[in-house]
């Protein structure tokens, strides 16, 4: 398995404007967890789901971030509009019930 | 609020060395508690983890040892060596349905030659 796959690997993009980060789950692993990484505030937890369904979005920051997984392949994150206090790391990670959590190699968005 | 709290926040040895990292938590409800790597540019990548019901697993280099009776819990890198060079997360979770891991703020360690 190619594990979890999350595109683009770099984004920079200007305050004001649409951001969508994509996200591919290991197939078969019916959590998916979206993650943002910044020095100051450390690895926080937006939204996870189960089988496609949204279970705890407590994390997003505010109504301009928003999360769906159509269907168990795929999932996606957008911020509209952006602002620079979003540059961040951001990780899709995946699991089976009762295990372990599987990152993707992140993507870094920079918002200028 | 940090239900989990992780130290030392950095840490050098010296290659062939024991470093050890240290978590502590408060909710005596967790019953999974998994450490995780993560090189730069990369996501963090599991490395072990534990259940309360066992003192200490080992997997390779890779030890946890856990005291239930202080809720803490530590990982030690038997042999460091420079390849070991990233930051160790520390993370527990809550039984049931809910799978969120409440995570520790990190562990910077360089292992040097």
């Amino acid at each position: 398995d190619a594990g979890v796959i999350q595109s683009p690997r770099h984004e920079v993009t200007e305050m004001g404007q649409e951001v969508t980060l994509r996200c591919k789950p290991i197939s078969g692993h019916d959590y998916l967890f979206w993650y943002r990484q910044t020095m100051m505030r450390g690895l926080e937890l937006l939204i996870y789901f189960n089988n496609n369904v949204p279970i705890d979005d407590s994390g997003m920051p505010e109504d301009r971030f928003s999360a769906k997984m159509p269907n168990a392949s795929f999932s996606t994150l957008k911020i509209q509009p952006s602002e620079p206090r979003d540059s961040a790391v951001y990780f899709c990670a995946s699991s089976l019930q009762g295990g372990g959590a599987f990152f993707g190699q992140g993507t870094r968005l920079t918002v200028v | 609020q940090q239900q989990v709290k992780q130290s030392p926040q950095s840490l050098i040895v010296q290659k062939g060395g024991i470093p050890i990292i240290n978590c502590a938590y408060e909710n005596t409800a967790f019953d999974y508690f998994p450490w995780y790597q993560q090189f730069p540019g990369k996501g963090p990548a599991l490395l072990i983890a534990i259940r309360p019901d066992v003192s200490e697993k080992k997997e390779g280099r890779f030890t946890i040892s856990f005291n239930k009776s202080a809720k803490q819990f530590s990982l030690h890198i038997m042999d460091s060596q420079p390849g070991d060079s990233a930051t160790y997360f520390c993370a527990a979770r809550s039984p049931g349905n809910n799978r969120k891991l409440i995570w520790g703020l990190g562990t910077s360690l360089a292992v040097n030659p």
